[in-house]
């Protein structure tokens, strides 16, 4: 088991550019999460998935955001119209049920720079 | 609604010195809590969890946290620390399948 992996580590962008990030959790985890992680401070939950199912959506989620996990195995993360604002580190990670002692298993972020 | 508090941005420590992180928090339901360390570069690693049972938590790396329901507290403690563990910490609870992170705290130890 290689962990969750995420692609790309880095991106740059320009403002108004469309981006995309992927994330592949740990193979047979059915739950998958996506966070983002401002400097200074701790992860902000953005939204997470069971199997396929996109089960709740942060306000933080604007409509430029869409995440989804088509076969219940990787998630992709697109932003549309990047702003400045968005410039942040996006963390997946994933755990193996629908419990919340699960341990969530992170990978190791897609940092975003958007100039 | 849940939150956590760190109370401490930054604790530098000397190294073989003991060192405690501080973390409140605040939920309106039964709740997990974590204890996760983020390396520079690096996704986070989760070092230990309150579940249920012993309010004495034992994690890796000698870390260990101690549940305190009527303080609403989940304090990170190490009795020796190591140049190893500089590092960001972040104390997290989860009460509805999602976590809520507090905004970390770097150790930083020096030789």
């Amino acid at each position: 088991d290689t962990g969750v992996s995420q692609n790309p580590r880095h991106k740059i962008t320009k403002r108004g550019q469309n981006v995309t990030f992927r994330c592949d959790p740990i193979s047979e985890h059915n739950r998958l999460y996506w966070y983002r992680q401002t400097l200074g401070q701790g992860p902000e939950f953005l939204t997470y998935f069971q199997n396929e199912a996109q089960l709740e959506k942060s306000r933080l989620l604007s409509d430029r955001f869409s995440a989804e996990r088509p076969k219940g195995s990787f998630s992709t993360l697109e932003i549309q119209r990047t702003e400045q604002g968005d410039s942040a580190m996006y963390l997946c990670a994933s755990s193996s049920s629908d419990r919340a002692q699960e341990t969530q298993y992170f990978g190791p972020g897609t940092r975003l720079l958007v100039l | 609604a849940q939150s956590v508090t760190q109370l401490d941005s930054q604790v530098p420590v000397f190294e073989e010195a003991p060192v405690e992180l501080r973390c409140n928090y605040s939920s309106s339901v039964s709740v997990y809590l974590f204890w996760y360390v983020q390396y520079p570069n690096q996704g986070l690693q989760l070092l230990l969890k309150y579940l249920s049972g012993s309010t004495l938590v034992k994690g890796i790396n000698g870390f260990e946290a101690e549940f305190n329901k009527s303080q609403t507290s989940f304090h990170l403690r190490k009795p020796s620390v190591h140049i190893s563990d500089t590092a960001e910490y972040f104390c997290a609870v989860d009460g509805a399948g999602k976590s809520t992170f507090g905004d970390g705290t770097t150790l930083t130890v020096k030789p």
